[in-house]
């Protein structure tokens, strides 16, 4: 079973429309990502959470929002879905017992909206 | 602004040959390394981890490091198909647990 889970793994849905990308981890990692990816313009940081109670914005936070209900799951929503929000979407998380330590991704989530 | 810079390529070796994908970054307290290989549509996959000066093997994979001219280098030995794929280099810069990505280096082996 893979480590970081993201469903779903493809979504096709339409524009306005309420979306919600989840992420559970069994690694017991406490910090936990979110990024998109377009084609030629590498991985961009949506938000961040270092624990349950951490929550912080990345480079392109707005028109998205997260919810990390435990330690384990990290939620990201679209309110309001528009096309340019056509991408595909990792989770990633990381050890936080120290601060220098790589990222394990998701097998992600490819978002369509239409 | 933290900027890490990789050649997009894309880079074409010979199976068989070393192939040689470098990455350069702004931040000259940066402590932490990392090399990641991306197959198209696929999730970023962890392959290496650097944190002092010089080189780190791990089977046909060497990551060089060099804090002084501030680059990092990934060398991968015996060169196969199976190795084409796109090589993601990240940046864990002083007083951040953030890392910063590289655009990275689509890499072809032909046979």
């Amino acid at each position: 079973d893979a480590d970081v889970t993201q469903t779903p793994r493809n979504r096709i849905t339409k524009t306005g429309k309420r979306i919600m990308l989840e992420c559970s981890q069994t690694k017991g990692h406490d910090r936990m990502y979110w990024y998109r990816q377009d084609p030629g313009l590498g991985l961009q940081l949506i938000y961040y959470s270092f624990d349950v109670k951490d929550i912080n914005k990345g480079e392109i936070s707005d028109g998205y929002s997260v919810s990390r209900q435990a330690q384990a799951k990290f939620s990201l929503s679209l309110e309001s879905a528009i096309p340019n929000q056509t991408a595909l979407y990792f989770c990633a998380t990381s050890a936080g017992d120290r601060g220098n330590q790589p990222q394990h991704f998701g097998d992600g989530t490819r978002l369509s909206i239409l | 602004q933290k900027e890490v810079e990789q050649n997009s390529g894309p880079l074409s070796v010979p199976e068989g040959a070393i192939a040689s994908l470098n990455c350069t970054y702004s931040d000259r307290v940066s402590q932490s390394f990392f090399w990641y290989r991306q197959y198209s549509g696929k999730s970023p996959e962890l392959i290496m981890s650097i944190y002092s000066n010089g080189d780190k093997e791990d089977g046909r994979f060497t990551a060089q490091l060099n804090k002084a001219s501030q680059y990092v280098s990934l060398l991968i030995r015996d060169s196969q198909p199976s190795d084409s794929a796109t090589y993601l280099c990240a940046v864990i810069g002083g007083g951040s647990y953030i890392p910063t990505f590289g655009r990275g280096t689509s890499l072809i082996v032909h046979p």
